[in-house]
């Protein structure tokens, strides 16, 4: 099947700085990605949806000043945290969406653990 | 909004024990009904999914049913295995590929 990779896998921060997430459809175009937020025993809770070449749809009570999401190629979106605090600390995860024919299918990526000290 | 439900876990099984994940959903319009794994370590995998009314996913040994009369998806398998330990995530996607999850249920089937 497709491959989704996120970079990096595991990152830990200090209060205050900015980290990016890349994530990455390896062998097919994604004109969607899909950032996630899991919490530790707890559902996916959807953030964005990025569209490629537009802006990103942000879910209610997803702060985009915040959490700023790119989506600069079909094979590349990135989620910027900024200004990171320890409640921003999480598991995300992204998905990028290949259209085949009439349907299309979602791969997710391995997720990016977000600690913030 | 849209909301989809599945049992609480963690739910722990002999190996061979006959497996139920039960999975409801309140959506508007007709959503396409997706069963995601996640093994330990690893990123979420479609495991079967469903796209209409009466329509029966599988894969693997697992099946799913969309019953839209009782807006249900429930999992199950005849005999599990230790390797299926897991967590199963149930989800209900539209058209636009926007999936609104389960909990999760965490799965694990001893020898």
């Amino acid at each position: 099947g497709a491959v989704v990779s996120q970079h990096p896998s595991r990152v830990i921060c200090k209060s205050g700085t900015s980290v990016k997430i890349e994530c990455r459809s390896l062998d097919f175009q994604a004109t969607t990605m899909f950032w996630y937020r899991q919490f530790p025993k707890k559902s996916l809770m959807l953030m964005a949806t990025s569209n490629e070449g537009s802006k990103a749809t942000y879910e209610q009570g997803v702060e985009k000043d915040k959490f700023l999401i790119n989506h600069a190629s079909l094979t590349l979106s990135t989620l910027t945290v900024t200004s990171a605090h320890p409640e921003d600390s999480s598991f995300y995860i992204c998905s990028a969406r290949e259209v085949r024919g009439q349907g299309a299918e979602q791969f997710f990526g391995p997720g990016t653990r977000l600690t913030v000290l | 909004g849209d909301s989809v439900t599945q049992m609480e876990g963690p739910v722990t099984l002999s190996e061979e024990a006959f497996l139920t994940i039960n999975c409801t959903y309140t959506a508007t319009g007709y959503p396409s009904l997706f069963w995601y794994v996640q093994y330990p370590g690893e990123g979420l995998q479609l495991l079967l999914k469903a796209t209409k009314a009466d329509d029966k996913g599988s894969n693997k040994g697992f099946e799913a049913t969309y019953r839209k009369e009782t807006t249900s998806f429930h999992l199950e398998k005849g005999s599990v295995q230790v390797s299926d330990s897991a967590v199963y995530f149930c989800a209900a996607g539209n058209q636009g590929g926007k999936l609104i999850f389960g909990q999760g249920t965490e799965l694990s089937v001893k020898p």
